[in-house]
C-alpha cells in the first residue's frame, strides 16, 4: 500500500469552528487530492494540488480551503465548519493527473 | 461532460464468476480506465486499469471494447472477501492537464455463501 497517512481519523466538532485535515505521503507523488464520500453520491472532488503551493478547485470546493507547503503535506481546512460537511474524507496521491490514484484510510468528520 | 453509469448493486455466491460494467461517454480519448474497490472503513483501493481490450492481473481482468463506452470488471471465482463497492473512474474529455476526472456511484457486490 502506498504511504498515506490521515490524521485525525476522527473528529467531532461543533457548527462554527475551524477544523484541519491534514494529509502525509511518503512517495514523493506529485499531484494529491481531497475528496468526501457520501452516501448517494459517491466520491466527490474538493480540491487538488499539483506542486508545492500549486492547488485548483475541484467539483465541491465551498467553504473549504487547502494549502500545500512541502511535496508530502497536504492540509484541509474547513473555516467554519458546517452540518452539510459531516462527511468521510480522503486524501489521495498519484503520480499524474490520471485516474490512477491512491488513497488514504479517511477521517470521519462530524460536525454537530 | 462525461458520465458513468454502474449498476447499483450485484448479488453472487462463492466461486462464481462476477462482471460488472460501467458506461461511460464523452471520455477522454489518451486515458486509463480505471476501478476501484472499497471495503467498509477503508479508502477505495486501485484494482486495475486499461486503455482498450482486455487487461488481467492476478485479481480481476478489464474489458474494454474499441469504441471505450463501456468497461467490464470480471473477478473469477468469488469468494466472501470480494463483498466490497467497486467503482469505475474515467477521465472527462477535454485538455490533459485540468480535465475532470468522472467517478461512478459505484456497486455494491455481496458475495453469499
Amino acid at each position: 500500500d502506498a504511504g498515506i497517512t490521515q490524521s485525525p481519523r476522527h473528529k467531532v466538532t461543533e457548527t462554527g469552528t475551524p477544523v484541519t485535515l491534514r494529509c502525509h505521503q511518503t512517495e514523493n507523488h506529485r499531484y494529491m487530492y481531497w475528496y468526501r464520500q457520501d452516501p448517494g453520491h459517491g466520491l466527490r472532488l474538493i480540491h487538488y494540488s499539483y506542486g508545492v503551493k500549486d492547488t485548483d478547485k475541484g467539483e465541491v470546493s465551498d467553504g473549504y480551503s487547502v494549502s500545500r507547503s512541502k511535496t508530502e503535506d497536504f492540509l484541509l481546512t474547513l473555516e467554519s465548519a458546517t452540518s452539510s460537511q459531516t462527511s468521510v474524507y480522503f486524501c489521495a496521491i498519484s503520480h499524474s493527473r490520471g485516474p490512477t490514484q491512491y488513497f488514504g484510510p479517511g477521517t470521519r468528520l462530524t460536525v454537530l | 461532460l462525461a458520465k458513468t453509469t454502474q449498476p447499483i448493486s450485484m448479488d453472487s455466491y462463492e466461486g462464481q464468476e462476477v462482471n460488472i460494467t460501467c458506461s461511460h461517454n464523452n471520455i477522454a480519448t489518451n486515458d486509463y480506465i480505471t476501478w476501484y474497490q472499497q471495503f467498509p472503513s477503508q479508502g477505495p483501493r486501485f484494482i486495475i486499469q486499461g486503455y482498450k481490450t482486455k487487461v488481467t492481473n492476478e485479481v480481476a481482468s478489464l474489458f474494454i471494447p474499441a469504441d471505450r463506452k463501456s468497461s467490464t470488471l470480471s473477478l473469477p471465482r468469488v469468494s466472501l472477501s470480494d463483498t466490497a463497492v467497486y467503482y469505475c473512474l474515467v477521465g472527462d474529455e477535454g485538455e490533459s492537464f485540468n480535465r475532470k476526472l468522472i467517478w461512478g456511484l459505484g456497486t455494491s457486490l455481496a458475495v453469499n455463501p
